[in-house]
């Protein structure tokens, strides 16, 4: 069982199209982060959200934790080519004891078609 | 600065053989990480070392993964006798002080094959 459950799996849009991708799990995160990662390399880390509710925006990137801390979104708005690539959310499970543990989804492959 | 590297970037063996995988963190970062990452998948964690205290090994999936971070710095990921559902991505990545919201530096990855 998925600790974390990322959708789509798979997202081909056109520029321009907005998108939304989803994290969502049955446990509460202390914290969660949403990494990008392109063929060939390492993910990067876009942002960590770490309270009930919070929302960050990052240029046309908007994340947000939700409310009991089990869920989270990343909208894209007016995708572009460069957008495209591996999305990975990540996140502490809470009361765990292991700090600093992270437990990824399986990631979201998105295409962006110009 | 120089980030996290890892050696080599490929690596391709026959089934039965060990390999070595080394991972260089960003220097005076004390929490290392190991991961495995199948095409296009998420990663699964396999290992965390935190300065000094005794390893998490709750993610290495058999008695034939073990890793070891000597000085507090490198880290070598060991694969004894290699299965071809071995096959992937070896991610490694280091952090500042190993907290969750921490961001983790990851390098760009040793990729296996054990035909």
């Amino acid at each position: 069982t998925q600790l974390l459950e990322q959708s789509p799996q798979f997202l081909s849009i056109q520029e321009g199209e907005n998108l939304t991708v989803y994290c969502n799990s049955s446990s509460v995160f202390s914290s969660l982060q949403w990494y990008r990662q392109e063929p060939g390399e390492g993910p990067v880390l876009l942002v960590t959200v770490v309270t009930g509710g919070e929302v960050k925006k990052l240029k046309r990137l908007t994340f947000q934790f939700g409310d009991a801390r089990k869920d989270s979104s990343l909208h894209i708005t007016a995708a572009q080519p460069g957008d495209t690539g591996l999305y990975l959310c990540a996140g502490e499970k809470a009361g765990g004891t292991s700090y600093g543990k992270l437990t990824f989804g399986q990631g979201t492959i998105l295409t962006v078609h110009p | 600065g120089a980030g996290v590297s890892q050696s080599p970037s490929n690596k391709v063996t026959e089934k039965g053989k060990d390999v070595e995988l080394r991972c260089d963190p960003i220097s005076g970062h004390t929490a290392l990480y190991w991961y495995r990452q199948s095409l296009g998948q998420g990663l699964e964690f396999l290992i965390y070392f935190q300065g000094n205290s005794a390893p998490d090994k709750s993610g290495l999936p058999s008695d034939r993964f073990s890793a070891e971070r000597t000085g507090g710095s490198v880290s070598t990921l060991t694969i004894q006798r290699t299965q071809q559902e071995d096959s992937a991505v070896y991610l490694c990545a280091s952090s500042p002080q190993g907290l969750a919201y921490n961001e983790q530096f990851f390098g760009p990855g040793t990729r296996l094959t054990v035909l």
